[in-house]
């Protein structure tokens, strides 16, 4: 089945010490994003590509980076990880065209990330 | 570890009662609706996704009213089942850039 694939489904990281959550797609779509969600919230969009066009919400900490080096996948780095980053990350793709608009949204299960 | 999060509205209901859920989205310009369920430990799951040309969409027990005017959407729930416990997100679209943009979220409780 075509799905969004996030690993890994539970990372623990320490204080200050760089990580990188991965998510994989196999929809082609053209569009991913990555979403924080912290407990009893809403997610919370951090960045998202447009084909290879990187998007950075105005209010998303320079601690986070995103690459992607191709259409498959889609990385979310965290440079130096604090206990305020301790949050379900979620990979979301959807399929966009300027004629028709975005559809398909598709979200990943998430990866929770501990930080201690 | 995680801050503290601030606490959900809750819906509590009887199973096989109706339940609705409501939202108030921010963008007028929005014109692309979507709800979903959030189970614990999961992903959001799509549920029903409505259009800014239409007022009214069904599902398979589900409905969904848009209502423009005063920028509101509604979940309508038929006959709830103890499997559709779970948190209600409702999500708009702003068609400057098509960011799927997430509100406040409803966590439905149904008690057997």
């Amino acid at each position: 089945d075509a799905m969004v694939i996030q690993n890994p489904r539970y990372q623990v990281t320490q204080f200050g010490k760089p990580v990188t959550l991965s998510c994989s797609q196999t929809l082609n779509h053209n569009v991913m994003y990555w979403y924080q969600q912290k407990s009893s919230q809403a997610p919370k969009l951090l960045f998202h590509y447009y084909d290879k066009d990187f998007n950075n919400e105005a209010d998303t900490p320079d601690n986070f980076q995103s690459r992607r080096p191709n259409t498959s996948f889609c990385f979310l780095d965290i440079r130096s990880p604090g206990l305020g980053d301790a949050a379900m990350y979620l990979c979301a793709t959807s399929r966009a065209t300027k004629r028709t608009g975005e559809s398909g949204y598709t979200f990943g299960s998430g990866t929770r990330l501990t930080v201690v | 570890g995680e801050s503290v999060g601030l606490h959900l509205p809750t819906l509590s209901v009887q199973e096989g009662d109706n339940s609705i859920i409501n939202c108030a989205y921010s963008n007028s310009a929005s014109d692309y609706f979507i709800w979903y369920k959030q189970e614990s430990g999961k992903g959001p799951q799509f549920i029903i996704d409505i259009r800014s040309n239409m007022d009214k969409r069904q599902g398979q027990r589900v409905t969904v009213l848009l209502n423009k005017t005063v920028k509101h959407l509604s979940l309508q729930i038929a006959a709830t089942q103890p499997g559709d416990s779970a948190v209600y997100f409702c999500a708009e679209i702003h068609n400057q850039g098509g960011k799927l943009i997430f509100g406040q979220g409803t966590e439905l409780s149904v008690k057997p």
